[in-house]
């Protein structure tokens, strides 16, 4: 069973274009990241939001965390070549004692074409 | 400052081949991790650390050994090379604190044949 559900899968779209890529769960999360991975590369951080119904706005991007901290959106306004990429959300909760202090569980992705 | 620097970038191994993937970071971070990426299975956890001498299974961790004998490093083993194991490799590491970001290395590309 995948913890974190991103949708779309994949998302092409022409360079202008406004989206939303979407992270959903059934399980509640600490936080939640937001990462862009290029090919050939490690993912990098985008973003992290804590607090429900939290909205962060980095550039053309904005990340919004749902309410009740089961769910994340990432909109692009006017998207350009350069946003193409993947994008993996990843949520945290509270580990086990003994254990790493939170665990960190990734989505599945979703893969960013913008077309020139 | 180089962050996380795996080696190799790529490696092609036989089946029943052992070899070590190798993982340091700079920044003292506590915890390191593994991932293994998949087409379609996302980041999958292999194994962490939350400090030397201490180490867990993640949610994948069959077919693979780690040890952390210091800070800095966290190789990965694989003691015989399956070719179920193809895959990209990364290792990760961050501060062990709730809402820490992650930071990834280049990657490892692994085929084995």
């Amino acid at each position: 069973t995948q913890l974190l559900e991103q949708s779309p899968q994949f998302l092409s779209i022409q360079e202008g274009e406004n989206l939303t890529v979407y992270c959903n769960s059934s399980s509640v999360f600490s936080s939640l990241q937001w990462y862009r991975q290029e090919p050939g590369e490690g993912p990098v951080l985008l973003v992290t939001v804590v607090t429900g119904g939290e909205v962060k706005k980095l550039k053309r991007l904005t990340f919004q965390f749902g309410d009740a901290r089961k769910d994340s959106s990432l909109h692009i306004t006017a998207a350009q070549p350069g946003d193409t990429g993947l994008y993996l959300c990843a949520g945290a909760r509270r580990g086990n004692s003994g254990g790493s202090n939170y665990k960190l569980t990734f989505g599945k992705g979703t893969l960013l074409t913008v077309n020139p | 400052n180089a962050g996380v620097t795996q080696t190799p970038k790529f490696q092609v191994l036989k089946t029943g081949q052992s070899m070590t993937l190798q993982c340091a970071q700079d920044m003292n971070h506590e915890y390191m991790s593994w991932y293994r990426q998949d087409p379609g299975m996302g980041l999958r956890l292999i194994h962490y650390s939350v400090g030397a001498g201490i180490t867990d299974q993640g949610e994948v961790p069959n077919g693979y050994n780690v040890s952390r004998s210091t800070t800095e490093d966290f190789p990965l083993r694989l003691l015989s090379a399956a070719p179920s194991q193809t895959s990209v490799y990364f290792c990760a590491s961050r501060r062990d604190r709730v809402g820490e970001k992650l930071f990834f290395g280049s990657g490892t590309q692994l085929s084995v044949l």
